[in-house]
């Protein structure tokens, strides 16, 4: 079946602009992720979702980023004035459902360039 | 203190070699264990999951955990250039929701 998928893959923008990132998890998968892998490091956790909830944002790096996943399935990534500190991969994942299902399966990622 | 180390290599071994990789943690309160394969410009690709100490075979991949010394390792037999990637641990708790905490993964080269 497909996997996660990301939209879109590649994206560069000046500073200080909006942008959305897209992410269509794995049908069926109720948990939905958002992390930030920057060069050379581990993905790091933003944001998790259970349903359409967000049932933890602590990883959000301040209030100009924003996620949302009104119907529990296609998630949105926000992000309000960038800067070039933003530039990084965010990484989308998905899982059955969290707290029961551990294993959590990546999209490829997009790939946000703030110029 | 990171919460998870992970040597991040590069480390080059030739074609057949028996390649070790590891991580420790430091929070006894992590649960489960998970190593992705991540190749160059692409997301990570689940290889293994764990949830408790002890070792869990998949074809040439081993996964072994040892809670009480909070260290994690993956072996790879007689390893492929195919294998040559950045191998990421991941480890998570059951009070967290499931999310994971990654180590800065180690790049493997595996040459013919």
């Amino acid at each position: 079946g497909a996997g996660v998928s990301q939209t879109p893959s590649n994206k560069v923008t000046e500073k200080g602009k909006y942008v959305e990132l897209r992410c269509d998890p794995i049908s069926g998968h109720t948990a939905l992720y958002w992390y930030r892998q920057s060069l050379g490091q581990g993905p790091e956790f933003l944001i998790y979702f259970q349903g359409t909830g967000a049932a933890d944002d602590s990883g959000l790096p301040n209030d100009r980023f924003f996620a949302v996943r009104p119907e529990g399935s296609v998630s949105t990534l926000k992000i309000q004035r960038t800067e070039r500190g933003d530039s990084a991969v965010y990484l989308c994942a998905s899982s059955l459902e969290a707290d029961i299902n551990y294993e959590q399966y990546f999209g490829p990622g997009t790939r946000l360039t703030v110029t | 203190q990171k919460e998870v180390e992970q040597d991040p290599g590069p480390l080059s071994v030739p074609e057949g070699a028996i390649v070790s990789l590891n991580c420790t943690y430091s929070n006894s309160a992590f649960q489960y264990f998970m190593w992705y394969r991540q190749y160059s410009r692409k997301g990570p690709e689940l290889l293994m999951y764990t949830y408790s100490s002890g070792n869990k075979e998949d074809g040439r991949f081993t996964a072994q955990v040892d809670k009480s010394s909070k260290y994690i390792s993956l072996f790879i037999r007689d390893s492929q250039p195919s294998d040559s990637a950045t191998y990421l641990c991941a480890i998570g708790k059951e009070t967290s929701g499931s999310r994971l905490t990654f180590g800065e993964g180690t790049q493997l080269t595996v040459n013919p």
